[in-house]
């Protein structure tokens, strides 16, 4: 157990929809990280949040969007579902943003699934 | 631009086998980390390892070894006595210190037969 959390374990939805990701980091950890896995892309780093700023950007659509909570927890926010979105969606979090702290841990992904 | 090369994308052995899963990486950063994730059937994705680019020490922790050399871009991975546990697809991925993102190979699966 990494001691990342994520929310949803499964999302099955339709296409135009608007769902909800959930991420609570390890105890301590700054750094959330969103991640998309999907059979044809592979791993793809979508985005990064440091102690509620975003710290860098990956191949994110404009239909997707985040965010860092006070309390540290993020959310990744895709709305006008495609079929291609459907995905494994990771989670990661880390202790800082650079330097030997920062080993990226991961969650146990939402797998969601656009009909 | 960073990019992690994994060529092997399936391999398949015996129960007790020796494997070596490749990677070799490119980066113009002086400085960088290397690392190695599992993700077992389940779709978790599990740590294994973190290289630092100024240590080109091996390592060995139990049945896994790895072997990072500078000189060729490589960082490969190698199960001894291979298990059926052990099944799984295996990422290397390559981070620069002070970027967000790791950029991750496209995975070797790895399946071994009793």
């Amino acid at each position: 157990d990494s001691g990342v959390t994520q929310t949803p374990k499964h999302l099955i939805t339709a296409t135009g929809q608007r769902v909800t990701l959930r991420c609570s980091p390890r105890s301590g950890d700054l750094s959330v990280y969103w991640y998309q896995q999907s059979l044809d892309q592979g791993l793809q780093f979508l985005i990064q949040y440091y102690n509620g700023e975003e710290r860098a950007k990956g191949n994110i659509l404009e239909r997707f969007s985040a965010q860092q909570f006070p309390d540290l927890h993020s959310e990744l926010n895709l709305s006008s579902l495609e079929l291609g979105d459907s995905a494994l969606y990771f989670c990661a979090s880390s202790a800082t943003t650079s330097g030997d702290t920062d080993t990226q841990y991961f969650g146990p992904g939402t797998r969601l699934t656009v009909l | 631009a960073q990019k992690v090369t994994q060529a092997q994308t399936e391999i398949s052995v015996v129960e007790k086998e020796d494997v070596t899963l490749d990677c070799v990486y490119e980066t113009r950063d002086t400085t960088y980390y290397l690392f190695w994730y599992k993700q077992p059937p389940s779709g978790e994705l599990v740590f294994l390892i973190r290289r630092n680019s100024f240590d080109e020490q091996n390592e060995i922790s139990g049945r896994y070894s790895w072997n990072f050399q500078k000189s060729t871009s490589s960082f490969n991975f190698t199960i001894t006595a291979s298990q059926v546990v052990d099944s799984a697809v295996y990422f290397c991925a390559l981070r620069h210190t002070n970027a967000g993102k790791s950029t991750f190979g496209d995975g070797t699966t790895l399946t071994v037969k009793p």
